[in-house]
């Protein structure tokens, strides 16, 4: 099993609807991360946790929101879906609080927004 | 500001060697990671260097110069599965050192 899954793995939607992107662990890590890929730019973060009651905004967190269920749970909501939020979604985790942690990823969320 | 450059494609031969390039601009440093993403896959960890100086793992390599604010990647024994992109990244001084990512290199790789 993958020890970081999100879900779903693809997700076509139209303008103006809410989604959920969801991403759970067992990696057994403080640290989650949300970030988007759009082709040609490098993975951009929205958000990122450090533990449960931690949440900060990351570069590009306008139109997007973030609730830390618990240590293993880290969802990403878009409340109201625009195109330009069309893009490739990864959850990711990290071990430690040190600048060489290494993050550890899902396999991705491919988000179509029509 | 904070920048990081690396070529958009290259290609190479099966059984070849490639050198990829990294260059970066931040404010202070704490490290360069290497990633490799397959096509519609996740990035997985490739190294992680602080020290100038060139570190082998296998056919992969990497070397860094904190002088002159660059790396490089290097693949040795080029194999068809090499194919992907390879992402350089910097912890970022300002903020609670989260990565600063390139836009990737896609290497191809052809017979």
């Amino acid at each position: 099993d993958a020890d970081v899954t999100q879900t779903p793995r693809n997700r076509i939607t139209k303008t103006g609807k809410r989604i959920m992107l969801e991403c759970s662990q067992t990696k057994g890590h403080d640290r989650m991360y949300w970030y988007r890929q759009d082709p040609g730019l490098g993975l951009r973060l929205i958000y990122y946790s450090f533990d449960v009651k931690d949440i900060n905004k990351g570069e590009i967190s306008d139109g997007y929101s973030v609730s830390r269920q618990a240590q293993a749970k880290f969802s990403l909501s878009l409340e109201s879906a625009i195109p330009n939020q069309t893009a490739l979604y990864f959850c990711a985790t990290s071990g430690g609080t040190g600048a060489n942690e290494k993050l550890f990823f899902g396999s991705g969320t491919q988000l179509s927004v029509l | 500001g904070q920048n990081i450059d690396q070529p958009t494609e290259m290609t190479a031969t099966e059984g070849a060697i490639v050198q990829i390039n990294c260059t970066y601009q931040t404010s202070g440093f704490n490290g360069l990671f290497w990633y490799q993403q397959h096509a519609g896959e996740a990035p997985t960890f490739l190294s992680y260097n602080v020290l100038d100086g060139l570190e082998e793992k296998g056919r992969f390599s990497s070397f860094l110069s904190r002088s002159k604010g660059y790396s490089y990647l290097l693949l040795k024994e080029l194999q068809m599965k090499d194919s992907a992109s390879y992402l350089c990244a910097v912890p970022s001084m300002d903020s609670n050192y989260q990565l600063i990512w390139g836009a990737g290199t896609k290497l191809i790789i052809k017979p």
